[in-house]
């Protein structure tokens, strides 16, 4: 199976504390791709990262960062100094292995950020 | 760059009702996604065109459900003979053209719910 797997359903913080979320996927592929996608209540997703498995360096976009672990099959996100704004249901994703094209997402975590 | 447009937001009918909605892509992308999505969970592949032709068609998909792209640019999706479970929210994406798994943005969705 080709799962990806989001453990956490829900999370609730206050607000400027930090945030992991975590997210676990499976394959039997040597090259693939990960993303995480961002719903606020709006409903809209909203792009947030893709990243190659050769490069598994972290990212680090301003309070946003991403450590992949190839070894363990995670790609987790965590958001530094929380803030109200940040409360959505993220998801985590990738392609699934006969298809370029059909991305295969996790449950989704939804975070709550309390002022 | 106007984002992904989807029409109408919002659908009520009746049991037994078709509906069709309506997906406008970025302009420059030729990459066009349907999903479906229901609470609580993530996203769940339809189909895929590039340009006007349609490349992949998820095994979900029941005969009640069709798509089109017919001049490579707008989409649509037409559900016949709706039923109870067909009520969710329903995402259209697309991407650039070049390599596989560029990000997919997507629209605001057109929620559907079946009397």
């Amino acid at each position: 199976a080709q799962k990806v797997t989001q453990a956490q359903t829900e999370i609730s913080v206050v607000e400027k504390e930090d945030v992991t979320l975590d997210c676990v996927y499976e394959t039997r592929d040597t090259t693939y791709y990960l993303f995480w996608y961002k719903q606020p209540p709006s409903g809209e997703l909203v792009f947030l990262i893709r990243r190659n498995s050769f490069d598994e360096q972290n990212e680090i976009s301003g309070r946003y960062s991403w450590n992949f672990q190839k070894s363990t099959s995670s790609f987790n996100f965590t958001i530094t100094a929380s803030q109200v704004v940040d409360s959505a249901v993220y998801f985590c994703a990738r392609p699934i292995m006969d298809s370029n094209y059909q991305l295969i997402w996790g449950a989704g975590t939804k975070l709550i950020i309390k002022p | 760059d106007t984002g992904v447009s989807q029409n109408p937001r919002h659908k009520i009918t009746k049991r037994g009702q078709n509906v069709t909605f309506r997906c406008d892509p970025i302009s420059e992308h030729n990459r066009l996604y349907w999903y479906r999505q229901t609470l609580g969970q993530g996203p769940e592949f339809l189909t895929y065109f590039q340009n006007e032709a349609q490349l992949e068609k998820s095994r979900l998909l029941s005969d009640r459900f069709s798509a089109e792209r017919p001049k490579g640019s707008f989409s649509t999706l037409e559900i016949q003979r709706t039923e109870q479970g067909d009520s969710a929210m329903y995402l259209c994406a697309s991407s650039q053209t070049g390599s596989s798994n560029q990000p997919q943005h997507f629209g605001d969705g057109t929620r559907l719910s079946i009397l």
